[in-house]
């Protein structure tokens, strides 16, 4: 089992600059989350996807950012333009939301983004 | 909503018994978690708590009482490698099963 799948594993880009990230899922989990994880805030939910459709982006911090899931084995996290105060850690997770394990978080090795 | 608290730091000795306490308040509650977190690297599962109760696994064992909303992770025989940030999760079913996480409790082991 391959686990979470996450690219980049680390981005460095100028202010203003459009990042994307990218997670491919476990295979045959329903959920998948984007979390971020600052020193300050903690890890944050930004937003998750159940069978591939939005559920909550109630997390998500402005317009700037986006997320996108066309299928059950990729999604991606766009912001733009970025700014430095969106640097941090950025996980994705996978749930399979049935069995016994049905809302256990299995995360990906994150991508850790600087914006300068 | 959820609020979960959980000291910052903690430090103990190699082979020593350690406890990491974390306390809640939800408005729904469908299940606690804690997860471990080296630094630089992703949070990996450790145990899941639904009902009232100690789950022991190895040498991590958890405790979970939904009366008092308070649970503890406990670590025996510490090894230099348990140094790391331990995450209290709580799965609240209000939010189709997503889980609010605390802080983290930043274990150092000494030799």
């Amino acid at each position: 089992d391959a686990g979470v799948i996450q690219s980049p594993r680390h981005e460095v880009t100028e202010m203003g600059q459009e990042v994307t990230l990218r997670c491919k899922p476990i295979s045959g989990h329903d959920y998948l989350f984007w979390y971020r994880q600052t020193m300050m805030r903690g890890l944050e939910l930004l937003i998750y996807f159940n069978n591939n459709v939005p559920i909550d982006d109630s997390g998500m911090p402005e317009d700037r950012f986006s997320a996108k899931m066309p299928n059950a084995s990729f999604s991606t996290l766009k912001i733009q333009p970025s700014e430095p105060r969106d640097s941090a850690v950025y996980f994705c997770a996978s749930s399979p939301g049935t069995g016994t394990d049905t809302d256990t978080q299995y995360f990906g090795p994150g991508t850790r983004l600087t914006v300068l | 909503g959820q609020n979960i608290d959980q000291p910052t730091e903690m430090t103990a000795t190699e082979g020593a018994i350690v406890q990491i306490n974390c306390t809640y308040q939800t408005s729904g509650f469908n299940g606690l978690f804690w997860y471990q977190q080296h630094a630089g690297e992703a949070p990996t599962f450790l145990s899941y708590n639904v009902l009232d109760g100690l789950e022991e696994k190895g040498r991590f064992s958890s405790f979970l009482s939904r009366s008092k909303g308070y649970s503890y992770l406990l670590l025996k025989e510490l090894q230099m490698k348990d140094s790391a940030s331990y995450l209290c999760a709580v799965s609240d079913y209000s939010g189709y099963s997503t889980l609010t996480f605390g802080k983290g409790t930043m274990l150092l082991v000494s030799p």
